[in-house]
């Protein structure tokens, strides 16, 4: 079955960077986008970007464009994620999603991996 | 750009049905949406893409008891004969050219 296991929760100090791993199984990795979405405390779900495992062509929206990357590695069928520059804000829940395409919508998730910002 | 809302809260019954609500701006209303539901201390879980027309395709292994419909920009979830399991958090999502959205989401409470 389609299975998303992301890596385990992290702690970082503000200024810091932090990079989240995605490692797909289950289905032909490069089949499909990999999208990130993460959800603060008390708030709801936002749209990070994607990547095409495929390619590696990426999209992100503004809000994060120069302060997120996202690149893979198909010999592992893994997905990344890196956040540069923390701040406190950026303390949330970060999940993988995977997407069969543009037309259509999110249906696997991956478990969520815990990103703390503190000083 | 596409806003969807939902009401935050919901509750109903053990047993019981309730209906869920996902309104999509008005300029977009022919969009289609997908459901999720996020368990607490879980990762959220794809339910079923559900189109403007009230055709839905549902996820792997997703009961019957829960079931898509639409009307005008309006999206709905049922699920009936609610289990305790059923208390969760459930999101609409959508997707444009160039972005993803989701709803505020509904927390949902079986008494």
């Amino acid at each position: 079955q389609v299975q998303l296991v992301q890596s385990g929760a992290e702690v970082k100090k503000p200024g810091a960077s932090v990079k989240v791993s995605c490692k797909a199984s289950g289905y032909t990795f490069t089949a499909y986008y990999i999208h990130w979405v993460r959800q603060t405390p008390g708030q709801g779900l936002e749209w990070m970007g994607w990547i095409s495992p495929k390619n590696g062509g990426t999209n992100y929206p503004q809000k994060f464009q120069g302060r997120v990357t996202m690149t893979r590695d198909t010999s592992s069928n893994t997905a990344y994620m890196e956040v540069n520059r923390l701040i406190s804000d950026d303390t949330a829940v970060y999940y993988c999603v995977r997407e069969d395409g543009g037309s259509s919508p999110f249906d696997s998730w991956g478990q969520g991996t815990l990103v703390i910002v503190s000083s | 750009q596409v806003v969807l809302t939902q009401s935050p809260s919901a509750s109903a019954s053990l047993g019981a049905s309730v209906k869920l609500t996902c309104t999509l701006s008005s300029r977009h209303s022919t969009y289609p949406i997908a459901w999720h539901q996020h368990q607490p201390e879980k990762g959220p879980r794809y339910l079923m893409r559900l189109n403007s027309d009230g055709s839905h395709i549902k996820g792997d292994g997703i009961p019957d008891r829960f079931s898509g419909s639409s009307s005008g920009a309006e999206r709905y979830l049922t699920i009936s004969s609610l289990q305790s399991e059923d208390e969760a958090d459930y999101f609409c999502q959508t997707w444009d050219t160039a972005v993803r959205v989701f709803g505020g989401g509904t927390t949902l409470t079986v008494l």
